[in-house]
């Protein structure tokens, strides 16, 4: 019975390096959000996969990000050339199947830290 | 655009004592879904209750119950007999399209039990 998890659950990084931050689903849930919360604030949307697919991406910025939910394996959101404004919790959210169940589970989230 | 309003950004209650979190969202779907949810200094986001718009009964769970106003458009929580436990971030959400869409996330409230 276990939750969604996310790795690593922290992250540092320097300017203009990469960020790779995974996140594996519960058990049966093909359908995976991911989530950005800078200090003080609520989650923002970013992206809706299922498993190869791209829902909805509307909230992902345009350049820089991305995100992939592969056959096989966790769920990926990759920052690449992070920048000091990229600094801030990123959360996973999975769901069994929207339309019969619609509550997300959230992971623990990873904390990004650019120095 | 859908929004969600959290208009008390900390609330403070006396340990075993009632406290009602506030939240107003607003959108143009009929079909959609209202939850809140903690976040403890762990910064794990929890599920605390979930509202079906379709429902005109209030959810309920242990000690945390709404008050669902859907033509107020409001969805405040209550929280009876405070627990030290239950100090943490609440965060009101809204989703739609059947929980195909990404959630929108209140600010939050910053509740603090004094013991």
């Amino acid at each position: 019975n276990a939750g969604v998890m996310q790795n690593p659950r922290h992250l540092v990084r320097r300017r203009g390096q990469e960020a790779r931050l995974r996140c594996s689903p519960m058990k049966g849930h093909s359908h995976v959000y991911w989530y950005r919360q800078l200090p003080e604030e609520g989650l923002k949307f970013m992206v809706y996969l299922q498993k190869e697919n791209i829902i909805d991406e509307s909230g992902m910025p345009k350049e820089r990000f991305s995100a992939e939910f592969p056959k096989e394996g966790p769920s990926i959101l990759r920052i690449q050339q992070v920048v000091r404004g990229d600094s801030a919790a990123y959360f996973c959210a999975s769901s069994p199947n929207p339309g019969t169940e619609e509550t997300q589970y959230f992971g623990p989230g990873t904390r990004l830290l650019v120095l | 655009a859908q929004t969600v309003t959290q208009s008390q950004p900390e609330m403070s209650v006396q340990e075993a004592e009632t406290v009602t979190l506030s939240c107003t969202y607003d959108t143009s779907e009929s079909d959609y879904y209202l939850f809140w949810y903690k976040q403890p200094p762990s910064r794990q986001m929890i599920l605390v209750i979930r509202q079906e718009a379709y429902k005109q009964q209030n959810a309920t769970e242990n000690r945390f119950s709404v008050n669902f106003q859907k033509a107020a458009k409001s969805f405040s929580l209550k929280i009876s007999d405070s627990q030290l436990g239950d100090a943490a971030m609440y965060f009101c959400a809204l989703g739609t399209g059947g929980g195909a869409d990404g959630l929108t996330f209140g600010k939050g409230t910053h509740l603090i039990i004094q013991p």
